[in-house]
């Protein structure tokens, strides 16, 4: 069976200081990983995804992830964080293209 | 706009009463998937569609609940005598597919946020 855990309900950060949302998977064959982002009342907006290829992978809105196998991790990651980046954020499981898993949402707080 | 549109946004409705929800995909996409979102949750999935063909039904998806997608274009979800426990953000997406079908991002639309009283 397919499950997302994000084990934060709630992220506060500076605003400049970097941020990290985290996600650990568990998936039978190979994961294909994603990251959402939902304004209030707005639908989920895509960031990036991991496929497969360099661990390391860079989003939109300069968010990156790292995806890590042996942690069966992926943490959403942005260098320095801005106000605008305040929302909710999902991390997704898919490995068989029939439907995503979604974790239970982080929400995240950037401190002017 | 040719992102993933959904009618109507917001709907209030009594207990007993049937509602029916629209979802307009990205024109070349041919998967299109339903979702609920409870406050405090991710969203859960209910079904999808491959083309006109729908391939998989959630568990969630009782028997008040329809799903159509007749030409392969928009789909509609609709539910039948409605209960307070279907409140909720019903999100549509869709996907492109090809080779990497496995691979391909699902694209959402806003939403329509149902409260039943």
């Amino acid at each position: 069976a397919q499950s997302v855990a994000q084990p934060e309900d709630q992220v506060n950060v500076a605003e400049g200081n970097p941020l990290t949302v985290k996600c650990t998977y568990s998936v039978s064959g190979n994961p294909y990983l994603f990251w959402y982002v939902q304004y209030p009342n707005r639908g989920l907006q895509f960031l990036l995804k991991y496929i497969t290829g360099d661990n390391l992978v860079k989003g939109s809105y300069g968010f990156e992830a790292e995806f890590n196998k042996s942690q069966t991790s992926f943490h959403l990651k942005k260098p320095s964080a801005l106000v605008s980046d305040s929302a909710l954020y999902f991390c997704a499981v898919d490995n068989t293209g029939n439907q995503f898993y979604f974790g239970t949402g982080t929400s995240l707080t950037v401190i002017p | 706009d040719t992102g993933v549109s959904q009618n109507p946004r917001h709907k209030i409705t009594k207990r007993g009463q049937n509602v029916t929800f629209r979802c307009d995909p990205i024109s070349e996409h041919n998967r299109l998937y339903w979702y609920r979102q409870t406050l405090g949750q991710g969203p859960e999935f209910l079904t999808y569609f491959q083309n006109e063909a729908q391939l998989e039904k959630s568990r969630l998806l009782s028997d008040r609940f329809s799903a159509e997608r007749p030409k392969g274009s928009f789909s509609t979800l609709e539910i039948q005598r409605t209960e307070q426990g279907d409140s909720a953000m019903y999100l549509c997406a869709s996907r492109p597919t090809g080779l990497q079908r496995k691979t391909d991002t699902q694209y959402f639309g806003p939403g329509t946020r149902l409260t039943v009283l």
